[in-house]
């Protein structure tokens, strides 16, 4: 069975922080790994990785994968108060399997 | 980009009713749509997959007869609640992708979510 497993559940940081949020996983067939951030409604995507070792940047996100030891890390620097979300992260293999996700709180 | 239009966004329904909520992929053909469930302060629980023109695909535990989904064109799953129970309060979202079968190559696009509220 996929499994997806994050760190931490939860985060407090002050603005101007940086933080790093990981996510493993256990996979059968494995297709992409997708982080979200997800406010109020529903998620909305961020990044989708499919090659190890390549980082993808968006802004102040980075996130990259490593299949060899099956996890990845999202980067958020120079934490701001409207990057306070749940960051969700997907796998795509035999199905779509999601993490419990990591409750972010970024303090002005 | 890809949208996905989600209707309702909010609905309010009393005990023993049935409420449809519906999924349109608005500039892309949707092969494949999922269906979430999300209780507070917890994660997506993947409800059903479902493909256009067969049937859903339900994940262990979910009731395939309360949670009756249809998938009859490549643009529109709907998800029906039959028989609400206030339990089946929650935040329903669907999610949508342009691969077939198991191969999903172009990430998802989710829906704007419904809050069921069952009283």
């Amino acid at each position: 069975e996929d499994k997806v497993v994050q760190s931490p559940l939860s985060l407090v940081v002050h603005e101007g922080d940086t933080v790093t949020l990981n996510c493993s996983y256990e996979v059968t067939n494995f297709r992409s790994l997708l982080w979200y951030k997800q406010e109020k409604k529903a998620p909305t995507f961020l990044f989708m990785l499919t090659s190890s070792g390549i980082e993808k940047k968006s802004g102040r996100l980075s996130s990259i994968l490593d299949k060899k030891e099956l996890f990845s890390i999202l980067n958020i620097t120079a934490t701001q108060t409207g990057d306070s979300a749940v960051y969700l992260c997907g796998l795509s293999g035999s199905r779509l399997t999601f993490g419990e996700g990591t409750q972010l709180t970024v303090n002005p | 980009g890809a949208v996905v239009s989600q209707h309702p966004s909010r609905v309010i329904c009393k005990s023993g009713t049935s409420v449809k909520i519906e999924c349109r992929s608005l500039d892309f053909q949707a092969t494949t749509m999922f269906w979430y469930r999300q209780f507070p302060k917890q994660s997506l629980m993947l409800m059903a997959t479902s493909n256009e023109g067969s049937k859903a695909t339900y994940e262990q535990g979910v009731e395939k007869d309360k949670f009756l989904i249809n998938h009859a064109s490549l643009t529109l799953s709907t998800l029906t609640v039959t028989s609400a129970h206030p339990e089946d309060s929650s935040f329903y979202i669907c999610s949508a992708s342009q691969g077939t079968g198991g191969v999903l190559h172009y990430g998802y696009t989710f829906g704007s979510g419904t809050r069921l509220t069952v009283v």
